[in-house]
């Protein structure tokens, strides 16, 4: 079964910090995904990457950034925090070939921001 | 840009159907229709996937018409279990990952 680790479930910083989250893999997945989650908008694509060291934007990119160094590892980086990005955020994975291929979810990071 | 429009919630009852409808009328020729379900505190889980007509799998249907500008998840015969929140999820043909919409989310809560 596939297994999709978040590296915290909460987490807690200030405003202007850079925060790391981070996301792992264990299927050899090709694509992994970053969305955050806020009440009555569903989930929201942040950044996509397909292979190692190549991403793609999503819908709201901005104030955002990804690493991708290694394939079961995929990074969401806040450059400088602030209290909008308080949310939600979720890792996905999926098997090479579509985009639309189903994703399989890690169990969220619920990060505020002070 | 597609926008993907469903209830934000539903009630059952235990035992009856339940059809969730998704309204996703700027479908692109490519676009996948996947719905997924979430449970509190954790990720979303795949529960079916379809392109057109109609797909059955152990858990859920999925309905689609002609023109794909809707479909409808279909779960027979609810539990209480089956409460959770139900993701519709459109795009991901093209390639162009800016075309993955989630819906809001439909809330089902089946009582006993």
């Amino acid at each position: 079964d596939v297994k999709v680790t978040q590296s915290s479930r909460y987490l807690v910083k200030r405003t202007g910090e850079k925060v790391f989250l981070e996301c792992v893999q264990d299927m050899d997945h090709e694509n992994m995904f970053w969305y955050r989650q806020d009440p009555g908008l569903g989930l929201r694509l942040i950044y996509f990457s397909y292979d190692v060291k190549m991403k793609e934007k999503g819908d709201i990119p901005e104030g955002y950034s990804v690493s991708r160094e290694k394939k079961e590892r995929f990074s969401l980086i806040l450059e400088s925090a602030s209290t909008n990005q308080t949310s939600m955020y979720l890792c996905a994975s999926s098997s090479p070939g579509q985009v639309g291929e189903p994703q399989h979810f890690g169990d969220g990071t619920r990060l505020s921001i002070l | 840009l597609a926008k993907t429009t469903q209830p934000i919630s539903m009630d059952s009852y235990e035992g009856q159907e339940v059809n969730i409808t998704c309204s996703h009328n700027n479908i692109a020729t490519n676009d996948y229709i996947t719905w997924y379900q979430q449970f509190p505190s954790q990720g979303p889980r795949f529960i079916i996937q379809g392109y057109k007509t109609k797909v059955t799998n152990e858990v859920a249907s999925l309905f689609i018409p002609a023109d794909r500008k809707s479909s409808t998840l279909s779960l027979p015969r609810v539990s209480l279990s089956d409460t959770a929140v139900y993701y519709c999820l459109v795009g991901g043909g093209s390639g162009n990952t800016g075309k993955l919409i989630f819906g809001q989310g439909t809330t089902l809560q089946v009582k006993p």
